[in-house]
Parts: structure tokens; sequence; C-alpha cells
């Protein structure tokens, strides 16, 4: 099993949806999460960081953790056709590097 | 905020050829790394560099090397370049420690000839 995998995509929603993304991890020890965003020709920007099971809010965008499930999602409300990148998530331990989601391409059409 | 610079965005190489990646990052940070992103493989990490002259090796080294002489600058080496190598390499920076969020450079696309 690798140790994240996420939903390979692409995805294509019209503006306003609600997007669901989701990434799945096989390490228990995995303990920091990550959400990057990633457009067309540029590198990762990060988007959302947390640490704890549960939600959290910034603007438009929610982070959850079940670290019980080993399942962590980013969703994105009202989508707008400049949230149409590439997602990656991105978690790693106290004593281990990063681990990346290979992404999903999303495109909210207008 | 944090900035990562990487000295090319494009850049074509031919096959033998001895081939430096140059990032630069103004934000004092302990951590750097070296990726190549390919599609549907991902961001691979090549190698990383958790202070001055330190190096560690990650998932995919082989024909990469690596040097780290000042805290702010990082240099990826391809010892002798082959078409295997064309990719997108991307650049990242963090505070020591690995719970820390890495901040990224805009990539390099080389392309191997």
């Amino acid at each position: 099993q690798k140790e994240v995998e996420q939903d390979p995509g692409p995805l294509s929603v019209p503006e306003g949806a609600i997007v669901s993304l989701n990434c799945t991890y096989s390490n228990s020890a995995f303990q920091y999460f990550m959400w990057y965003r990633q457009y067309s020709r540029k590198g990762p920007e990060l988007l959302m960081y947390t640490y704890s099971s549960g939600n959290k809010e910034d603007g438009r965008f929610t982070a959850q953790v079940d670290k019980s499930s080993k399942y962590i999602s980013l969703f994105i409300r009202d989508s707008q056709p400049s949230d149409s990148a590439t997602y990656l998530c991105a978690i790693g331990g106290a004593n281990s590097k990063l681990t990346f989601g290979k992404g999903i391409t999303l495109s909210v059409r207008p | 905020d944090v900035k990562v610079t990487q000295s090319s965005r494009y850049l074509v190489k031919r096959t033998g050829e001895k081939v430096f990646l140059e990032c630069v990052q103004d934000m004092d940070h302990e951590n750097m790394f070296w990726y190549r992103q390919d599609p549907g493989l991902g961001l691979r990490l090549i190698y990383f560099s958790y202070d001055v002259k330190m190096k560690e090796k990650g998932d995919i080294p082989e024909g990469y090397s690596v040097s780290r002489e000042k805290k702010e600058r990082f240099s990826l080496i391809l010892e002798s370049a082959s078409t295997n190598q064309t990719s997108m390499y991307l650049c990242a920076s963090s505070l020591g420690g690995f719970r820390q969020p890495q901040h990224f450079g805009d990539g390099t696309r080389l392309s191997i000839l």
C-alpha cells in the first residue's frame, strides 16, 4: 500500500459548486497534514496546514482530518474559476519527511 | 513572504552535459529540498539538506548530486544529463525539523535532447 494516495481526477465542476478533495494515508505515525495548490507553470503554494483531527477553516477552504480513518479532505465552498489548479496533499511525521500525493487537477467551469 | 528563487524557468541541454540548477531562499531556512515532478508520478524527492554542507539522499538520487556551500543556496547537479532526466525540477525550503511546511520556487523545466 502506498503511503499517501490521492484521488487521481481530473475533476470538473460548475462555478459555485462545493468541491471535496481527498487523500488517504497508511502510516499512523503521520502527524502533520497540508494541502498545496499549484497553478499551471508555477510551484506549489501552501494552502492549509493542520496537525490535529477535526476541521480547520480559512475563508472558503476547510481542511478536515480523521486520524482514526487515516483520511484527510479539503473542501472548497462556492468554487470559482480562479480555483482551477492542481491540489496536492502532503503528510508527514515528527521524524519523517513530507510525503506528497500525486495531485488532482480541478477545473471550475464559469 | 518567503521567496524561493530558481535561476532558470526553462533550460535545454544536450545528453552528456553537466547541468547546474540553482536555488536561493531569502528566509534563513535551515532545510532545502530538490524534487522532480512528472505527470502521473507526482513529486519525488531527489536530495535534501538540513544545514550548510550537509546533504541527505531522497527517494531518487541516482544521476544527481547537490551542493550547499551557503545557507541560502542549494544547487542540483546532473553529472551527465540523460533524456530520462527531462522533467520539472522544484526547489523548496523550510524551517528546521520535518513538521514545518515547505515553500516552493516556481520550478525549472529542463529538457535534455
